[in-house]
């Protein structure tokens, strides 16, 4: 088990420029989450994956978001255009059903310039 | 709607000096209480779950405790190597997602 793994750590992008991020959660995790964190906040919840499907979005989520996670493995969450109030950590999370708790990845943080 | 407050916002101690965190939530339908610890620039790290009033959880020098309204994160004669930001989680019942809903989270400075 070697936990959650997020890449990249940290990415700094110009406004409007595209990122990516990718999550590689615990393998036998069939749920799969994002969440956002800003300085001083508590994480705040984005979307939502069991296996493949994606089962919830966050109103934070807005259309500049996507996130996917093909053959419920690895997800992929994309900010197009990003703006400078995308500066983030970005966090991804596993678990698995009936499981007691997420285990949370180290994030990818963020910084539009 | 849910919700969950922490407090303090920052807590100061001495190497040894007890103390309580204090999360107090409103929710719907209370399915889990989680309590984590994140270090600075890394990802919250799970320590317990509580689910019914009543219940207590310990792991070295913590305790976790559960009212219907609140619940406290009790640290023991703690240690520099505690020092954290200790976030306070809630899930409800609603929806098939479980996604948690966390408060700002208590920063607990631990000095020699």
């Amino acid at each position: 088990d070697t936990g959650v793994s997020q890449n990249p750590r940290h990415k700094i992008t110009k406004r409007g420029q595209n990122v990516t991020f990718r999550c590689d959660p615990i393998s036998e995790h069939n749920r799969l989450y994002w969440y956002r964190q800003t300085l001083g906040q508590g994480p705040e919840f984005l979307t939502y994956f069991q296996n493949e499907a994606q089962l919830e979005k966050s109103r934070l989520l807005s259309d500049r978001f996507s996130a996917e996670r093909p053959k419920g493995s690895f997800s992929t969450l994309e900010i197009q255009r990003t703006e400078q109030g995308d500066s983030a950590m970005y966090l991804c999370a596993s678990s698995q059903t009936g499981g007691d708790g997420y285990t949370f990845g180290s994030g990818t943080r963020l910084t539009v310039v | 709607e849910d919700q969950v407050t922490q407090s303090p916002e920052a807590l100061r101690l001495q190497e040894g000096e007890s103390s309580s965190l204090n999360c107090s939530y409103t929710v719907s339908g209370l399915r889990g209480l989680f309590w984590y610890r994140q270090d600075p620039g890394k990802g919250p790290e799970f320590l317990f779950t509580l689910y019914s009033a009543g219940e207590e959880k310990e792991k070295e020098r913590l305790k976790a405790t559960l009212t219907k309204k609140e619940s406290f994160l009790h640290i023991t004669a703690p240690k520099p190597e505690d020092s954290a930001t200790y976030l306070c989680a809630v899930q409800n019942y609603g929806g098939a997602t479980n996604k948690l809903i966390f408060g700002t989270g208590t920063l607990l400075a631990v000095q020699p």
